[in-house]
């Protein structure tokens, strides 16, 4: 067990929805990053906060945003869902949010959209 | 940018023998690389990392080295055992730029 807790593990919804992703971090992490893998793909970056303030935003389509709250959990918010956002989300933790610090990865929610 | 690649895509070999992943990089001033390993319905696990002041770092059956000339890194997993089926992905990253990723390795461990 890493210690990050994602909820839910699985989301079904139809295209044109919306969806939010929850991700609480290990105890005294103060880095939040998220990840989507697609199937048989490797880990795509979406966005890093740290301490509740966005520090780094890879390939994060427009439609979605994240934020980080005062206690340190962070939401993923999907917006006109796709087909081709059925993937796996991933949060991960770190102490500091330095680029050379150990990940923490939760075990996913998987998403589908039909 | 920055681009990592990784090799083989699939490698199958026998329980006991060795396995080989290696992964190439481009950025020279990449520093640091990390090995993670992802079992099947799970999120990656870092199993290793190297830093670019180190040529070798071993744990146990696990080994990475770096060759900073020929800007490769490589796993090597020794006496394979069945719990080493997984997808282990490479990353490189170098000062505050976010780790860039290999694309994985699904390894098999035949019986």
């Amino acid at each position: 067990d890493s210690g990050v807790t994602q909820t839910p593990k699985h989301l079904i919804t139809a295209t044109g929805q919306r969806v939010t992703l929850r991700c609480s971090p290990r105890s005294g992490d103060l880095s939040v990053y998220w990840y989507q893998q697609s199937l048989d793909q490797g880990l795509q970056f979406l966005i890093q906060y740290y301490n509740g303030e966005e520090r780094a935003k890879g390939n994060i389509l427009e439609r979605f945003s994240a934020q980080q709250f005062p206690d340190l959990h962070s939401e993923l918010n999907l917006s006109s869902l796709e087909l081709g956002d059925s993937a796996l989300y991933f949060c991960a933790s770190s102490v500091t949010g330095a680029t050379n610090e150990k990940l923490f990865f939760g075990s996913g929610t998987q998403l589908s959209v039909l | 940018g920055e681009n990592v690649e990784q090799h083989p895509s699939t490698l199958s070999v026998q329980e006991g023998d060795s396995a080989v992943i290696k992964c190439t990089y481009s950025d020279s001033a990449s520093n640091y690389f990390p090995w993670y390993k992802q079992e099947l319905g799970k999120g990656p696990q870092l199993i290793i990392d190297i830093r670019s002041n180190v040529g070798e770092k071993k744990d146990q059956r696990i080994a990475v080295t770096l060759n900073k000339t020929a800007k490769h890194f490589s796993l090597h997993i020794t006496e394979t055992q069945p719990e080493d089926s997984a997808v282990y992905f490479c990353a490189a990253s170098k000062g505050n730029y976010q780790l860039i990723w290999g694309a994985g390795t699904k390894l098999i461990i035949k019986p």
